[in-house]
């Protein structure tokens, strides 16, 4: 969907250093979503958000960090405390704040340890 | 929370046949069941969802049929072609998120 944008592409960290994966969202989509892909995983909930200046942990957000002060702008911080931060990272959105509303994803970013 | 599982996890099939893959969930208090695509490196797609007052959806060839009962959805892939191939994610609501399961890997053998 042409609507979310995720940046960089591709992303390298150095031990100890934190790194910011930006996803903007055009669609004016109440929800937004951070997702973590593992090969054989599938995809994991880091966390998410349903209005502006607030968000939820999701099932594995230790090691991580989000804000959402406007309201297409969601940006994840992927810590030093996070172990093993490579992955494949998925923002997604959704109309409303209900769970039966349709996500659409952004292209992702992936994470490497240099 | 909810707690959704898909079967079989890798799925073989001639091009031309059909492919089905199903997805059981927990929570008999679910309503809304959505099926995405995901081509390897590439975003996952909604390509189809069903909500639960209704038992079947088609869109073209695919479809999704809904069992509340037992508490399973099944996406249907028919004539399948080698652009089929991928992993297929399905989900669920949970609370006031989705829960997704874990992706069936669909290979069309040309």
């Amino acid at each position: 969907d042409g609507g979310i944008t995720q940046s960089p592409k591709y992303l390298f960290r150095k031990e100890g250093q934190n790194v910011t994966l930006s996803c903007e969202q055009n669609l004016n989509h109440d929800a937004m979503y951070w997702y973590r892909q593992d090969p054989g995983q599938g995809l994991r909930l880091i966390y998410y958000s349903q209005i502006v200046n607030d968000f939820q942990k999701g099932d594995i957000a230790e090691g991580y960090s989000v804000s959402r002060e406007k309201k297409e702008s969601f940006p994840l911080t992927v810590t030093s405390a996070q172990k093993n931060p490579t992955a494949f990272y998925l923002c997604a959105s959704s109309p409303g704040t209900a769970s039966n509303q349709p996500q659409h994803f952004g292209d992702g970013t992936r994470l490497s340890i240099l | 929370g909810e707690n959704v599982e898909q079967h079989p996890s890798t799925l073989s099939v001639q091009e031309g046949d059909s492919a089905v893959i199903k997805c059981t969930y927990s929570d008999s208090a679910s309503n809304y069941f959505p099926w995405y695509k995901q081509e390897l490196g590439k975003r996952p797609q909604l390509i189809i969802d069903i909500r639960s007052n209704v038992g079947e959806k088609k869109d073209q060839r695919i479809a999704v049929t809904l069992n509340k009962t037992a508490k399973h959805f099944s996406l249907h892939i028919t004539e399948t072609q080698p652009e089929d191939s991928a992993v297929y994610f399905c989900a669920a609501p949970s609370g006031n998120r989705l829960a997704f399961g874990k992706g069936n890997q669909v290979v069309v053998i040309p």
